[in-house]
């Protein structure tokens, strides 16, 4: 058990189909992440949320499209995505971080989302 | 990019200490330096953390240079269950790099 939990595990889905990814956490942070993970590849920041509130997008093709209702829940709503999408999806959480500049709160992770579109 | 550059691999033997370094000349006064590692099919796993003095946890230590832009990790006797790709990263950035692939022989 992670804290972080990650649904689901594995999804394989076509280029027209419309899915999302959920991520909830259980450990009182204020701050959720995701991050991608492809094949032979840095593990890439893709959305940061502070207190629900989206404060970075790095540069994320529209088809990805994140949704924070709360400070326990992240969502990843996923469509008409390219193979090249396929990769492991990650969400983290964090401690309390309304300073920017003060993210000395270490990163828990759940154990992604297996993505593969075909 | 990532702000930080590690080696691509190590390779240790078991029972012996491990010194994974990671460079980051580019650090600012208010990062954090964390260290993390990521076994197969699990998220990255938190180690440890630091701002300008050694830290020790019952994972690892950590060693960071007078000038911060460097540091070290060292795992004080390794075992086969550390067997893990590490990754350094600043806390200000939250970026991965390509991180070290340790690989631990019995």
């Amino acid at each position: 058990e992670t804290g972080v939990t990650q649904t689901p595990r594995h999804l394989v889905m076509g280029m027209t189909n419309k899915k999302s990814l959920k991520c909830e956490q259980h450990l009182g942070h204020n701050a959720m992440y995701w991050y991608k993970q492809s094949a032979k590849k840095p593990l890439e920041l893709m959305f940061v949320y502070s207190l629900e509130e989206r404060v970075e997008n790095n540069s994320v093709p529209s088809r990805f499209s994140p949704e924070c209702p709360n400070s326990s829940h992240l969502f990843l709503h996923l469509h008409t995505l390219q193979p090249e999408d396929s990769a492991l999806y990650l969400c983290a959480s964090s401690q309390d971080p309304a300073v920017r500049s003060s993210y000395n709160s270490p990163l828990h992770f759940g154990n992604g989302t297996r993505l593969t579109v075909t | 990019d990532a702000k930080t550059t590690q080696p691509n691999s190590m390779e240790s033997n078991e029972e012996e200490p491990v010194h994974l370094p990671c460079n980051h000349s580019t650090i600012s006064g208010t990062d954090y330096i964390h260290w993390y590692r990521q076994l197969p099919s699990q998220g990255p796993e938190y180690v440890i953390h630091g701002l300008t003095s050694n830290v020790n946890n019952r994972m690892a230590s950590l060693a960071i240079a007078e000038d911060r832009k460097s540091s070290t990790l060292i795992l004080h006797r390794a075992t086969l269950r550390d067997a893990a790709v590490y990754y350094c990263i600043l806390s200000n950035d939250m970026r991965f790099g390509a991180g070290t692939r340790l690989t631990v022989k019995p």
